[in-house]
């Protein structure tokens, strides 16, 4: 079974700072791991992924996420918010024997002035 | 290039209905899949098509959910009597297929916003 956890469904920043969003996973076999991000009335459109090539993953937008087995997480930073970055991020899980992604609850994120 | 097209983008029914969604993948994908994102559930995985393999329905969620792909292209989700906790957005998604599940980046089309009076 695979599952991901994340941790504050509301994060509000001010444009400039530093966004953290926190990822957890579950998972009984060496996961890929995944940050789509879903703009209002839109579909999800994929940020970056883990697929075990490298632990540092860089994605679009300024995005990066960092898988650390130790602590089995993933979460997506960018080190200076945009008002563009406003929107709903979801972490999802898939393993290389399950095709279907598991999703987070999301995180909204908020910028601010 | 084009990508992953649904319609209708939104829908009103009458509890009792039947209703009709359907998705375009990006042409070439032979993989798709569909969820449902509700405020109650989050993102949920309804049903995998995969070229001409037998679908994935482990996440329908009763037997009044269907689905079909016809010509490993155009696919159908299809509710019987609906009911109002089949209200949310219904998301499909396409993928090459050519590579081993995890690795296989899916393609979210916009959704279609279904609402069951």
């Amino acid at each position: 079974a695979q599952s991901v956890t994340q941790l504050g469904s509301h994060v509000s920043v001010s444009e400039g700072a530093l966004v953290l969003l926190r990822c957890n996973y579950s998972s009984s076999v060496p996961p890929y791991l995944f940050w789509y991000v879903q703009y209002p009335n839109q579909g999800l459109q994929l940020l970056l992924k883990y697929t075990s090539a490298a632990t540092l993953v860089k994605g679009i937008n300024g995005f990066e996420a960092e898988f650390k087995k130790s602590e089995t997480s993933f979460h997506l930073t960018k080190p200076s918010a945009h008002m563009s970055d406003a929107a709903e991020y979801f972490c999802a899980v898939n393993t290389g024997t399950a095709s279907k992604l598991t999703f987070g609850t999301g995180t909204r994120l908020q910028v601010t002035l | 290039g084009a990508g992953v097209s649904q319609s209708p983008s939104n829908k009103v029914t009458e509890k009792g209905k039947d209703v009709e969604l359907r998705c375009d993948p990006i042409s070439g994908h032979t993989a798709l899949y569909w969820y449902r994102q509700s405020l109650g559930q989050g993102l949920e995985f309804l049903i995998y098509f995969q070229g001409n393999s037998a679908p994935d329905k482990s996440g329908l969620p009763s037997d009044r959910f269907s689905a079909e792909r016809t010509g490993g292209s155009v696919s159908t989700l299809t509710i019987q009597r609906t009911q109002q906790e089949d209200s949310a957005v219904y998301l499909c998604a396409s993928s090459l297929g050519s590579l081993a599940g995890g690795l296989d980046t899916q393609y979210f089309g916009p959704g279609t916003r279904l609402t069951v009076l």
